[in-house]
């Protein structure tokens, strides 16, 4: 398996706060994304990142920002957490543009 | 727009065989993703198709038809451990990939 972690892996939290969680790879991949999964949809892409520093907008960005200092960590904010944005986040990395994405364990956000 | 349509759910029995397929309509298309998602865990990869005709790894086999914008997951020899989500995935035109709500697979003793 891809060395890929994301922390918390849980997290409750109120409508309006901050929140940030965390990806951070061992595999030196260029390519890292966010994705959120809920039920019947199927994974949606927030940000994505193919470099350090470079960053670029999903399907659903709206309320996220992410920020990728290093090769190895992508980091996902949620500037005022609401309701609907409560729902398991994964990330994933993959080495080039066209290849298989290999995912972290997830981290599941409760925004109450 | 975009889509990518799998049945919701399907059961099958252990030991059977099981076919998931999956449709899609997509701008452009640069390759097909099967992943394998248990219950409260991550996506695992499964295969990648890219040129039509069938790939083969074990008891697992998928299928394209890039004429026909169709894709199916063949299980062979059903165990328990499979039961799970089975995800589809389009790579576009843009290198996006777009995903499947997944096919939920129920195997019954």
């Amino acid at each position: 398996d891809a060395g890929i972690t994301q922390s918390p892996r849980h997290k409750v939290t109120e409508t309006g706060t901050p929140v940030t969680l965390r990806c951070h790879q061992t595999e030196n991949h260029r390519y890292m994304y966010w994705y959120r999964q809920d039920p019947g949809h199927g994974l949606r892409l927030i940000h994505y990142s193919y470099g350090v520093k470079d960053t670029d907008k999903g399907e659903v960005s709206d309320g996220y920002s992410v920020s990728r200092s290093k090769t190895e960590d992508f980091l996902l904010t949620l500037e005022s957490a609401t309701s609907s944005q409560t729902s398991v986040y994964f990330c994933a990395i993959s080495d080039r543009e066209v290849e298989t994405q290999y995912f972290g364990p997830g981290t599941r956000l409760l925004v109450l | 727009g975009q889509n990518i349509d799998q049945p919701t759910e399907m059961t099958a029995t252990e030991g059977a065989i099981v076919q998931i397929n999956c449709t899609y309509q997509t701008s452009g298309f640069n390759g097909l993703f099967w992943y394998q998602q248990h219950a409260g865990e991550a996506p695992t990869f499964l295969s990648y198709n890219v040129l039509d005709g069938l790939e083969e790894k074990g008891r697992f086999s998928s299928f394209l038809s890039r004429s026909k914008g169709y894709s199916y997951l063949l299980l062979k020899e059903l165990q328990m451990k499979d039961s799970a989500s089975y995800l589809c995935a389009v790579i576009d035109s843009n290198y996006q990939l777009i995903w499947g709500a997944g096919t939920k697979l129920i195997i019954k003793p």
